[in-house]
């Protein structure tokens, strides 16, 4: 098992440009989400998904958007990056409720 | 609100030495799960123990164990024998309940471990 993938893993934009942060997991797992991980802080989460189909939104969601056609990826879409999206993304899967998350080794981004 | 309180942003400790990282939270649920995740240089999150609140019994993994006080919910994580290896940011995360059946770790902001020899 590869585990929980994400590429690319460093990633430079300029402001306003788009781009899709890919994530995907081969361990058949229901739930998966994004953080965010800025200096001095913990991860926070930005958007969710129980299932395929079936996504919503976390504690800083805007400006990113995500969809789960399939249970295996779960991509993380900036529409417009700006500055303040500098930061370290993670994905993550887990089998159920109160289950061990299992990470991704993480996308830095920066965005000039 | 449920939050996550790491008071001590960086440490430090001898090798062999034990170390004690303290966390605190603070909920109204009856029912919830704690982890402490590690994260060395590499940036890759693992997960180091977990506990379970209604499991009066504090979870232990090897060198890894946590002093889990419900009523005071603090939930500090020991770490016995301390190796080079250990060195890493420490995170403390409580699991929440969200709406549409979802869940997410809250996370505390961190303590930064060295382990020196």
């Amino acid at each position: 098992n590869a585990g929980v993938t994400q590429t690319p893993k460093f990633q430079v934009l300029k402001t306003g440009q788009s781009m899709t942060l890919q994530c995907a997991q081969d361990m058949n797992h229901e739930y998966m989400s994004w953080y965010r991980q800025d200096p001095g802080m913990g991860l926070r989460l930005i958007h969710y998904s129980v299932g395929a189909g079936i996504t919503d939104q976390g504690e800083v969601p805007n400006g990113y958007n995500v969809s789960r056609s399939t249970t295996e990826d779960f991509p993380l879409r900036l529409l417009s990056a700006a500055p303040s999206q500098t930061s370290v993304y993670f994905c993550a899967s887990s089998p159920g409720s109160y289950n061990e998350q299992f990470f991704g080794p993480g996308t830095r981004l920066t965005v000039l | 609100a449920q939050t996550v309180t790491q008071s001590q942003p960086e440490m430090s400790v001898q090798e062999a030495e034990t170390v004690t990282l303290s966390c605190t939270y603070d909920t109204s649920e009856s029912n919830y799960y704690l982890f402490w995740y590690k994260q060395p240089p590499s940036r890759q999150m693992i997960l180091v123990i977990r506990q379970e609140a209604y499991k009066q019994q504090n979870a232990t993994e090897n060198r890894f164990s946590v002093n889990f006080q419900k009523a005071a919910k603090s939930f500090s994580l020991k770490i016995s024998d301390s190796q080079l290896g250990d060195t890493a940011m420490y995170f403390c995360a409580f699991m929440k309940s969200l709406s549409n059946s979802g869940y997410a770790l809250n996370f505390g902001k961190g303590t930064s471990l060295l382990v020196t020899p």
